[in-house]
């Protein structure tokens, strides 16, 4: 079955520092990956996607992610975090069998000032 | 283009009663997907609507319900509500089905059960 892992619920990085939140995911077909941004009391905003093509992929508000098949990992970066950065991210996988997608736990991203 | 609409944006109901929540999609997006966020059990597919069909369902008791109307709009609906039913409920749409497209969300409602 697919799944998708976050490591960490919390990850706290200073202001201006590099962000990098991890998801691992398990697919037995070529995926597609999402990354998600939920601000408190608001829904899901999609930062950026993997489908097919270039492993790097460059979203929005200077985030990115890397798809590296041979370590079946998604990881989101940004260089420097903002405060405005502060919110849960969520990597997703879309399902094979009904292209559902299917979800991390979520990471909580606290910035220090 | 205005984004994905829920209604209510929160509501609070009683232990067995129901409840039907509404969702307006993207204008010309065609499939509606639900899902449960919860602190507990995190984010959840409940069921996706297309050309007014079920397509899709995932694994929640048949107290959860839902229809697709011809202007794609979507309901969902529980019945006999329990305390465990407190979520937010988010919807999703997107431009038709299939795996290449991503889905835009709602805000949500919050559903509190008391």
């Amino acid at each position: 079955a697919q799944s998708v892992t976050q490591l960490g619920s919390h990850v706290s990085v200073s202001e201006g520092a590099l962000v990098l939140l991890r998801c691992n995911y398990s697919s037995s077909v070529p995926p597609y990956l999402f990354w998600y941004v939920q601000y408190p009391n608001q829904g899901l905003q999609l930062l950026l996607k993997y489908t097919t093509g270039a492993t790097l992929v460059k979203g929005i508000n200077g985030f990115e992610a890397e798809f590296k098949k041979s370590e079946t990992s998604f990881h989101l970066t940004k260089p420097s975090a903002h405060m405005s950065d502060a919110a849960e991210y969520f990597c997703a996988v879309r399902a094979d069998s009904n292209y559902q997608l299917i979800w991390g736990a979520g990471t909580k991203l606290i910035i220090k000032p | 283009k205005a984004g994905v609409t829920q209604t209510p944006r929160y509501l609070i109901k009683t232990r067995g009663q129901q409840v039907t929540l509404s969702c307006s999609p993207i204008s010309g997006h065609r499939s509606v997907s639900w899902y449960q966020q919860t602190p507990g059990q995190g984010l959840q597919f409940l069921f996706e609507y297309f050309s007014e069909t079920q397509r899709n369902k995932g694994n929640f008791p048949g107290r959860f319900s839902g229809r697709q109307f011809s202007n794609s709009r979507s309901e969902m609906n529980v019945s006999t509500l329990e305390l465990g039913d407190s979520a937010l409920y988010l919807c999703a749409s997107s431009p038709t089905i299939g795996a290449n497209y991503e889905q835009y969300f709602g805000p949500g409602t919050r559903l509190t059960v008391t």
